[in-house]
This record gives C-alpha cells, structure tokens and sequence, in this order.
C-alpha cells in the first residue's frame, strides 16, 4: 500500500524556471492538499482539493498553480520560480474533512 | 485570528522523562486539534487528536492535556525513549469541518540515551 507518492524527491532550479511537482495517492481519498514547510515556520496550505475538478487557494498560493483531473492525482506547478519558493513540498490526502491527513515524504527544491 | 503558537521550539530530555509540548490559539471557532510527529526526511503523520469536549485524552505514552478556558493544549510524553526523537506539530481546524489545518512552528524533541 504505498498511500501518498511524490516525485521527484530532490529538485533544483534555476531563477524563472518551471516545473510541476507530481502527487498522486491510492487510498480513494477526497481530499487532497499541498503544503509547504520552511524551517522553523511550520507547515503552510499552498492549495486544496476537495475532490476532482474542485480546487481552492490555502494560505500561500501566490507563484502556484494546481489541478485535479483525477481522484488519485494532485500536480502542483511552479511557474517562473523564485529563490524564495525554496521549500519542502508536501502532498497530503484525507478521507473527509476531519479526518487524519496522510503525508507524503516530501519534494526538497532549491532554486538558485 | 487563525494562529497557533507553539512552545518550545526545541527540547531535550533524558531518556525515561517526560517531554511536554505547548501550544495555545486565539481562535474560539477551532474544533479539532490533532497532534503530527515528524522524522527527518519523512513526512508528518498524526500522533494523536482531541476535541474540545473532553480535556484529556490518552493514548499509550503520549496524553494530550486540553484547556478550553485558557485556549490551550498540550502534548505529553510519558517515559521518553530516544526512538521519540522528532518534531512534533499541535495543529488546528475551525469547527463547521474546514479542510484547513494551521499548524504550529513545530517542536524538535531530543531524547537522551
């Protein structure tokens, strides 16, 4: 059962590059998300999912895009990256909304 | 107000101790505050949650202490063992079942051999 998957794990960049960060989960949940975690600043909602077709802005979504073709698929892209969008990047799913959200280990991207 | 302050940022216990955790909000419309255990290079994955009906609750080592009165909560970590070693985030979730989390800054836990 391999729950949450991202890819690729480690990811750097160069200034004003593109690149989309893959996630998909197979536990048929709902709910998916995107965070990201800086250090010492906790975890940050970029997007959110609530099933396919539907997406919403988190708390940091400026220099984000997402969509949701599928239930099991959440792509985050990074269009014209900036240094400060070195982050981790994680995926998350839920079964509902109060419900526990699963993670997956995280996408490391350093943008030079 | 849709922030969690949490306390300390990082601690350090012998093993066999007990590790505790703060964090307080300002939010009374918060519902749901679950606990994530973090290790390095993975993931968050949920310890441990309560609601704001019981003040108590526990689950083998680790008991989660609620105050509604005083906005606050608390994570406890009973006979700290060295495999405990991670970072721990309180997290919160408004009443109604918002998908939104706010977590904390987190909590890096060292235990001691």
């Amino acid at each position: 059962n391999a729950g949450v998957t991202q890819t690729p794990k480690f990811r750097i960049l160069k200034i004003g590059q593109s690149m989309t960060l893959q996630c998909t989960q197979d536990m048929n949940h709902n709910y998916m998300y995107w965070y990201r975690q800086d250090p010492g600043m906790g975890l940050k909602l970029i997007y959110y999912s609530v099933g396919a077709g539907i997406t919403d802005k988190g708390e940091v979504p400026n220099g984000y895009n997402v969509s949701r073709s599928t239930t099991e698929d959440f792509p985050l892209r990074l269009e014209l990256a900036a240094p400060s969008q070195t982050s981790v990047y994680f995926c998350a799913s839920s079964y509902g909304a109060v419900q526990p959200q699963h993670f997956g280990d995280g996408t490391r991207l350093s943008i030079l | 107000q849709q922030q969690v302050k949490q306390s300390p940022q990082s601690l350090i216990v012998q093993k066999g101790g007990i590790s505790i955790i703060n964090c307080a909000y300002e939010n009374t419309a918060f519902d749901y505050f679950p606990w994530y255990q973090q290790f390095p290079g993975k993931g968050p994955a949920l310890l441990i949650a309560i609601r704001p009906d019981v003040s108590e609750k526990k689950e083998g080592r680790f008991t989660i202490s609620f105050n509604k009165s005083a906005k606050q909560f608390s994570l406890h970590i009973m006979d700290s063992q060295p495999g405990d070693s991670a970072t721990y985030f309180c997290a919160a979730q408004l009443q109604g079942g918002s998908e939104k989390l706010v977590f904390g800054k987190g909590t890096k836990l060292t235990v001691n051999p």
